[in-house]
């Protein structure tokens, strides 16, 4: 499968600790992307990554990139109740297929 | 609009209806894509349209029929569905090699 994996596949923690979610993937890619999906929703995205790229930072988000291991992951800091989500990294090859890892199910308790 | 709809929300059918899923965007994106997604899993490729034209199809079984009439509108044509088909079904787009946008989803349930 090409299928990325991640872990942990749930995680909870307090408002304000911060979370980190890791994903690693099969195969090279042009970008890597993260998507949030609240419950039984459609998802949103998050941040996209280039594999050309090591860091990059959105508001609370944090995302590294290594191909030399195949995995990135995910940091949000000062976590909030309103993250409560799940969190997953997706992979594209750059042949339009988008392929999703497993999964991460965030709660962050008030 | 920087939005994708999804029609309908909400669909039961049985097995031997006839049904369809109705997506649409007006971002002029030139991919569109159907999702599957089961209960506490990952979406799932099933199509993929670029220019209007199929471009991916993984290995979806043939009750699962795509149509995209224009570059804002796809469907899904659900024929003689199994139970097992019961899922979210999520549209997406995007421009080439950038973020999806993804509707709100429809979700099935065949009985």
């Amino acid at each position: 499968s090409q299928q990325g994996e991640e872990d942990p596949q749930a995680l909870s923690i307090q408002e304000g600790e911060n979370a980190t979610m890791n994903c690693s993937y099969k195969t090279s890619i042009n970008n890597l992307q993260w998507y949030r999906q609240n419950s039984g929703r459609g998802l949103v995205h998050l941040i996209l990554i280039r594999s050309n790229e090591r860091e990059k930072h959105s508001g609370r988000l944090r995302v590294t990139l290594d191909t030399s291991k195949k995995s990135s992951s995910l940091l949000i800091t000062a976590s909030r109740a309103a993250d409560t989500a799940s969190y997953f990294c997706a992979t594209d090859r750059g042949s339009d297929k988008l392929i999703f890892g497993t999964g991460t199910r965030l709660q962050v308790f008030p | 609009d920087t939005e994708v709809t999804q029609t309908p929300k909400h669909l039961v059918m049985g097995m031997t209806n006839k049904k369809s899923l109705k997506c649409e965007q007006h971002m002029g994106h030139r991919a569109m894509y159907w999702y599957k997604q089961k209960a506490k899993k990952p979406p799932e490729l099933m199509f993929v349209y670029s220019y209007e034209k199929l471009s991916i199809n993984e290995s979806v079984p043939s009750r699962f029929s795509p149509e995209c009439p224009n570059s804002s509108l796809l469907n899904l044509h659900l024929h003689a569905l199994q139970p097992e088909d019961s899922a979210l079904y999520l549209c997406a787009s995007s421009p080439r090699g950038q973020q999806k946008f993804f509707g709100p989803g429809t979700r099935l349930t065949v009985l």
